[in-house]
């Protein structure tokens, strides 16, 4: 099993561009999650998918849009990237709501100019 | 609004040494409470805390939930220069969605 893959690692975008983060899990999860981690500020919650067709805001949703394609797959757009996009985002799954662990993929590394 | 609280945000010792990392929460209606380690990648789980279980233990790594004091502590015993990383606590309450603190980094000097 792969567990939660990611792409790409890394990207830079100017500002205004556009670019969607693609996120998949093979673990046969409910749950998925998009999260920004800026220096010092921990982990941030973006969207998050509780099942196949269902999507909620998280903390910090502007300037975002995602897509819940399927069980597997859950993927995260920026539509007019700005330098305050500029963060490592990281896709999460779990098993379902509740007393269950998320498991994290590797990150892309996002810079916007 | 849910909140997580660490401390300390860093914290610089030597091999050998024990340290305990400290996680207090706001949130309602509480389900569990998670540890992660997070080195220069995406963050790895240690432990999860609940109602029904508020003491986890794997080698040399331990935490306890006090649900009384909405809090929980990670202790590593006999540091290593390995244990140096960020680390992670969050917290679920009756949302979906788990609400993370800031980190403790840890610096583990030989």
């Amino acid at each position: 099993n792969a567990g939660v893959t990611q792409t790409p690692k890394f990207q830079v975008l100017k500002t205004g561009q556009s670019m969607t983060l693609q996120c998949a899990q093979d673990m046969n999860h409910n749950s998925m999650y998009w999260y920004r981690q800026d220096p010092g500020m921990g982990l941030r919650l973006i969207y998050y998918s509780a099942s196949e067709g269902t999507t909620d805001k998280g903390e910090v949703p502007n300037g975002y849009n995602v897509s819940r394609l399927n069980k597997r797959e859950f993927s995260l757009r920026l539509e007019s990237a700005a330098p305050s996009q500029t963060s490592v985002y990281f896709c999460a799954s779990r098993r379902t709501r509740g007393a269950y662990e998320q498991y994290f993929g590797p990150g892309t590394r996002l810079t916007v100019t | 609004e849910d909140k997580v609280v660490q401390s300390p945000l860093s914290l610089v010792v030597h091999e050998g040494d024990t340290v305990t990392l400290n996680c207090s929460y706001e949130v309602t209606n509480f389900r569990s409470l998670l540890w992660y380690k997070q080195e220069k990648k995406a963050p790895t789980f240690l432990f999860m805390l609940t109602s029904s279980g508020i003491e986890k233990k794997s080698g040399r790594l331990s935490s306890i939930l006090d649900k009384k004091e909405l809090s929980s502590i990670l202790n590593i015993t006999a540091t290593q220069t390995g244990d140096s990383a960020i680390y992670l606590c969050a917290v679920e309450g009756g949302s979906e969605k788990l609400v993370f603190g800031k980190g403790t980094k840890l610096t583990v000097n030989p």
